[in-house]
């Protein structure tokens, strides 16, 4: 079975903290993605890496940045983060980017 | 851009009848995933469509993919309250080799 974890399941940080959300997949996927989740907005993609070091702005870039220096690796770095960024996290994985996304169990992000 | 559209975006059902939700999209694509969200948990994958015609079906939920109509279609027969949760459709970009594009999501809930 194809695992996605996430480093936090629920977060607490202060206005202005640098914060670093971490997922990890065990499946060899070329691709992982990191969305955030609001009511009413649906999910809304982030960034995405096709590839070890390589990255593509997803809808919602701004006030986000990512690394991935290992395949099974994808971080989402908040530099400072604001209020506004409280919300869920997703971590998703595939093997194609047209192929079905696995998910992790997400990260509940409260700014204060 | 392909824009992704479900409805209804909240279903309230007795248990034991029958309802459809809907998936509409704006541009060719061939490929559509089905995901089911529990209330604070997160996305699972329900079903794979991947030609025009497809349906798959498991329990009392059968999905069905109209290329041509550009519609997708998940069917619930006689409802339980165990069906509860969020169903998402996702629609691959570009065709059958981009991105996957998320509508916003049915919240669905059953009552005895």
């Amino acid at each position: 079975d194809v695992k996605v974890t996430q480093s936090s399941r629920y977060l607490v940080k202060r206005t202005g903290e640098k914060v670093f959300l971490e997922c990890v997949q065990d499946m060899d996927h070329e691709n992982m993605f990191w969305y955030r989740q609001d009511p009413g907005l649906g999910l809304r993609l982030i960034y995405f890496s096709y590839d070890v070091k390589m990255k593509e702005k997803g809808d919602i870039p701004e006030g986000y940045s990512v690394s991935r220096e290992k395949k099974e690796r994808f971080s989402l770095i908040l530099e400072s983060a604001s209020t506004n960024q409280t919300s869920m996290y997703l971590c998703a994985s595939s093997y194609r980017l047209y192929n079905e996304q696995f998910f992790g169990p997400g990260t509940r992000l409260t700014v204060l | 851009e392909l824009k992704v559209e479900q409805n209804p975006l909240f279903l309230s059902m007795q248990e034991g009848k029958n309802y459809t939700i809907y998936c509409n999209y704006s541009t060719t694509s061939d490929r559509l995933y089905w995901y089911r969200q529990d209330p604070g948990k997160s996305l699972e994958s329900l079903f794979v469509l991947l030609s025009n015609g497809a349906v798959k079906q498991e329990g009392r939920l059968m999905a069905s993919l109209d290329t041509k109509a550009r519609l997708s279609t998940l069917h619930i027969t006689a409802a339980v309250h165990d069906l509860s949760a969020t169903y998402f459709c996702a629609v691959v970009e570009g065709g059958s080799q981009g991105n996957l594009i998320f509508g916003k999501g049915t919240k669905l809930s059953v009552k005895p």
